[in-house]
């Protein structure tokens, strides 16, 4: 089972619509969770961090953490052409040994007018 | 301005000649880490560092080596590239929580390289 999981896609939205992005994870003592969108070579920037379960919102984006069920989802709402990318999870895998941020391989997202 | 630089950003080199790319982050950030990134397997961590003189194997280390002798610096080193190192790479810097809550990591721009 690979550590944090991610459908690939693509997932195609309308514009306007609400795009929903999922992730699993294995290590049940994480604590810190991240979506990067990454457009096509570029490097990833950073959309949301969460720690706490529960929604966290900031403008058309919410992430949702659910930490007994191990998911974390990411709700684009009101999609524009401009969100097509590929969407990251990442998750900090933490222990007195090790820290490690561990990457789903992504989904990619096309917003089609 | 805050910023994580790589160096070079593209490189194409023949296998065996030793090569390092360079980071280097003015944030301040204790933790510093190396990516790769390939079609179809996401980003993968190569080597990470909690602060200075501190350095870890990340998932896929063989074949490369990192130093952290300054908290700013944090080189990749190939000794003896082979063409399976051909991928793109990035650097990425952030502050580090003792509870585990890290912060999200910046990114440089990436530095694609290609091993003949």
């Amino acid at each position: 089972q690979k550590e944090v999981e991610q459908n690939s896609g693509p997932l195609s939205v309308p514009e306007g619509a609400i795009a929903s992005l999922n992730c699993t994870y294995s290590d049940r003592v994480s604590q810190s969770f991240f979506w990067y969108r990454q457009y096509s070579g570029k490097s990833p920037e950073l959309i949301m961090s969460i720690y706490s379960n529960g929604d966290k919102e900031d403008g058309r984006f919410t992430a949702q953490l659910n930490k007994a069920s191990q998911y974390v989802s990411l709700l684009i709402r009101d999609s524009q052409p401009s969100d097509s990318a590929t969407y990251l999870c990442a998750v900090n895998m933490f222990s007195g040994g090790y820290n490690k941020l561990i990457f789903g391989a992504g989904t990619r997202l096309a917003v089609h007018p | 301005e805050a910023q994580v630089t790589q160096n070079p950003r593209y490189l194409i080199t023949v296998t065996g000649k030793k090569l390092t790319v360079t980071c280097s982050q003015n944030m301040n950030h204790e933790y510093m880490s190396w990516y790769r990134q390939d079609p179809g397997l996401g980003l993968r961590q190569i080597y990470y560092s909690m602060n200075v003189e501190v350095t870890d194997k990340g998932d896929v280390p063989e074949g490369y080596k990192v130093s952290r002798k300054e908290k700013r610096n944090f080189p990749l080193i190939l000794e003896s590239p082979s063409p399976n190192q051909t991928s793109l790479y990035f650097c990425a810097s952030s502050f580090l929580s003792g509870t585990g809550r890290n912060q999200p990591q910046h990114f440089g721009d990436g530095t694609r390289l290609s091993i003949l």
